[in-house]
């Protein structure tokens, strides 16, 4: 199994352009995410699909769209990208379970650069 | 509004000591606390995780320790070495989908 895998791995864009960063899982996990990671930051959810069909706002959702295609794919557009959106994105994904095993499994990133 | 706050931003420790990580949070609905630990250039992993009935969990040689009166709890990593350099980030969740993480702890073990 290869996880959750992203691409790319890099991408500079210049302000103003689109984007689309993919996402997918072959864990047959419900829920996937999407998060930022900036320096002193921390990890902050930028939408979130609990089911196929289903999406949500996080904490920081605004210049960003997203589409969960099917149960494995999630990806996340910038529609006219910012400096402000340099940062890296991670991809997550989830299953529902109980206990203290409830992990959300991470993809390797995507390092966005806006000029 | 920042649901978890996790101290200190930075830790250096000598090989074979003791790295404490703390954070403490605000959503008394709260009922899983997992700790995540990243290395440079991977994305995060989780690493151990406590719920609030019990007040401690270890698995090897890291320990959650729970205070749910003080709604805080910590990470102890016993002997630390250097491959436990990396960035941890504590987080908290309750009923919905939603993973709060702290802002992160970047710990260096020192040979």
């Amino acid at each position: 199994n290869a996880g959750v895998t992203q691409t790319p791995k890099f991408q500079v864009l210049k302000t103003g352009q689109s984007m689309t960063l993919q996402c997918a899982q072959d864990m047959n996990h419900n829920s996937m995410y999407w998060y930022r990671q900036d320096p002193g930051m921390g990890l902050r959810l930028i939408y979130y699909s609990a089911s196929e069909g289903t999406t949500d706002k996080g904490e920081v959702p605004n210049g960003y769209n997203v589409s969960r295609l099917n149960k494995r794919e999630f990806s996340l557009r910038l529609e006219s990208a910012a400096p402000s959106q340099t940062s890296v994105y991670f991809c997550a994904s989830r299953t529902r379970t109980s206990g203290v095993r409830d992990t959300q499994y991470f993809g390797p990133g995507t390092r966005l650069t806006v000029l | 509004q920042q649901q978890v706050k996790q101290s200190p931003q930075s830790l250096i420790v000598q090989k074979g000591g003791i790295s404490i990580i703390n954070c403490a949070y605000e959503n008394t609905a709260f009922d899983y606390f997992p700790w995540y630990q990243q290395f440079p250039g991977k994305g995060p992993a989780l690493l151990i995780a406590i719920r609030p009935d019990v007040s401690e969990k270890k698995e090897g040689r890291f320990t959650i320790s729970f205070n749910k009166s003080a709604k805080q709890f910590s990470l102890h990593i016993m002997d630390s070495q250097p491959g436990d350099s990396a960035t941890y980030f504590c987080g908290g969740k309750g009923g919905s989908e939603k993973l709060v993480f702290g802002k992160g702890t970047k710990l260096t073990v020192n040979p």
